[in-house]
């Protein structure tokens, strides 16, 4: 089965700095992959997300995310944070063509800005 | 509805208690997960429901869980004789098959505190 692994709870950065939020997942199957938010006092919704092609997402909000087939990640980078960056961020996974399309999400990342 | 719908908002409740959170997905989504939040554990992904086929139900975590979903559409979300363990915010979301296969869309969530 698949499995997400975000491997920092809290990434603290300062205004305007880059940021790159780390996520490797685990399957032995092609995968989707995708990154959620989760803004203060608000729903989760959507980012971005890799189904097939070009291994460079581009997603809302001057995100984006690179799928590395080889190690097993996609993380997600920002050149240039904001205040209104500060969220919980979440990677997420699923294997439709193993029949196992559910979707499994990661224990998130807490991104502060730091002025 | 334009967006999934979640009662009770908020559900207060004595240890030993029965409860019971409903979820009402997008029209024609057909594809509902439950998913349960809580603080440092991310999303743990309870169950997921897809048409007609069985429900995946790999991520409940005991045998006072169950859920259904009537018709292909509201599903409810059960807890029986509730500890304390299982205060949370229960996320409801629903999705369509491709192209935008596995993007969902999340419901506000109810939040349960077991006294």
């Amino acid at each position: 089965a698949q499995s997400v692994t975000q491997l920092d709870s809290q990434v603290p950065v300062f205004e305007e700095a880059p940021v790159e939020l780390r996520c490797n997942y685990s399957s032995s199957v092609s995968v989707y992959l995708f990154w959620y938010v989760q803004y203060p006092n608000q729903g989760l919704q959507l980012l971005l997300k890799y189904l097939s092609g070009s291994t460079l997402v581009k997603g809302i909000n001057g995100f984006e995310a690179e799928f590395n087939k080889s190690q097993t990640s996609f993380h997600l980078r920002k050149p240039s944070v904001h205040i209104s960056d500060t969220a919980e961020y979440f990677c997420a996974v699923s294997a439709p063509l193993n029949r196992d399309d559910k979707i499994i999400f990661g224990k998130g990342t807490r991104l502060h800005i730091l002025p | 509805g334009a967006g999934v719908s979640q009662s009770p908002s908020n559900k207060v409740t004595e240890k030993g208690k029965d409860v019971e959170l409903r979820c009402d997905p997008i029209s024609g989504h057909t594809a509902l997960y439950w998913y349960r939040q809580s603080l440092g554990q991310g999303l743990e992904f309870l169950i997921y429901f897809q048409g007609n086929s069985a429900p995946d139900k790999s991520g409940l975590p005991s045998d006072r869980f169950s859920a259904e979903r009537t018709g292909g559409s509201v599903s409810t979300l059960t807890i029986q004789r509730t500890q304390q363990e299982d205060s949370a915010v229960y996320l409801c979301a629903s999705s369509t098959s491709s192209p935008w296969a596995n993007v969902l869309t999340f419901g506000a969530g109810s939040r349960l505190t077991v006294l």
